[in-house]
């Protein structure tokens, strides 16, 4: 059971606009910012998203963060082929002593 | 540019103990920007972060895992190492190691990943 709640799987069609969500408590996303992990097939994770809305260079601006008090959303649009991967968030938890804490991990499948 | 390299053996015996090295290249894992972190995922499940170190040796730790984790870093190597004790099948997974930025507080350079199992 994963501390942070997401969406198992989501789906959409090429050129529409998804969101994944990611629901915490205020001792993690409450108090502290979100990060976004894509993971593609058999590779490792990689940096989405940071600092809930921020984008690595190199990330294509489809992809937006954001976030609203316990509760944070990824969201893609121009949905590409290649898009269909994993998605994971994450957060620090300041319970016990601090973690690092991962959402399950939502599959996006593009139909 | 910096990348990141896991290294170990592949089968660990249950009850034994599991050793992985994480070798920094292109980049100082000296610099004062950056701690340094493993982070596991069994097959088909998602990802667990198990500890973190900065280049002066201080450590946090999973709370779950803290009893049988050590973590440590060698300078002069460019490198980092991870311990994890009395593993049993639940340990099996793909260890990655990655830089956690304290500037962006995130994980943004990853190694490959490396499978282990527990099995005797």
């Amino acid at each position: 059971q994963s501390v942070l709640t997401q969406p198992p799987s989501a789906s959409g069609t090429p050129g529409q606009r998804v969101t994944i969500s990611c629901s915490g408590s205020s001792s993690n996303i409450g108090s502290n910012t979100v990060n976004w992990y894509q993971q593609l097939p058999g590779t490792a994770p990689k940096l989405l998203i940071y600092s809930n809305n921020q984008r690595p260079s190199g990330v294509p601006d489809r992809f937006s963060g954001s976030k609203s008090g316990t509760s944070a959303s990824l969201a893609i649009s121009g949905l590409q082929s290649e898009d269909e991967a994993d998605y994971y968030c994450a957060a620090w938890d300041d319970s016990l002593n601090g973690s690092w804490v991962f959402g399950g991990g939502t599959k996006l499948t593009v139909l | 540019q910096l990348q990141l390299q896991e290294s170990g053996p592949g089968l660990v015996k249950p009850s034994e103990t599991l050793s992985l090295t994480c070798t920094v290249s292109g980049g100082s894992i000296s610099s004062s920007s950056y701690y340094w972190g493993w982070i596991r995922q069994p097959p088909g499940k998602g990802l667990e972060w198990i500890g973190s170190i900065y280049y002066s040796g201080s450590t946090y730790y999973n709370p779950s895992l803290k009893s049988r984790v050590t973590i440590s870093v060698d300078t002069s190597k460019n490198q980092f190492s991870l311990k994890l004790s009395s593993v049993t099948a639940a340990d099996t997974a793909v260890y990655y190691c990655a830089r956690l930025g304290l500037l962006r507080h995130a994980f943004d350079i990853w190694g490959q990943g490396t499978m282990v199992t527990v099995s005797s």
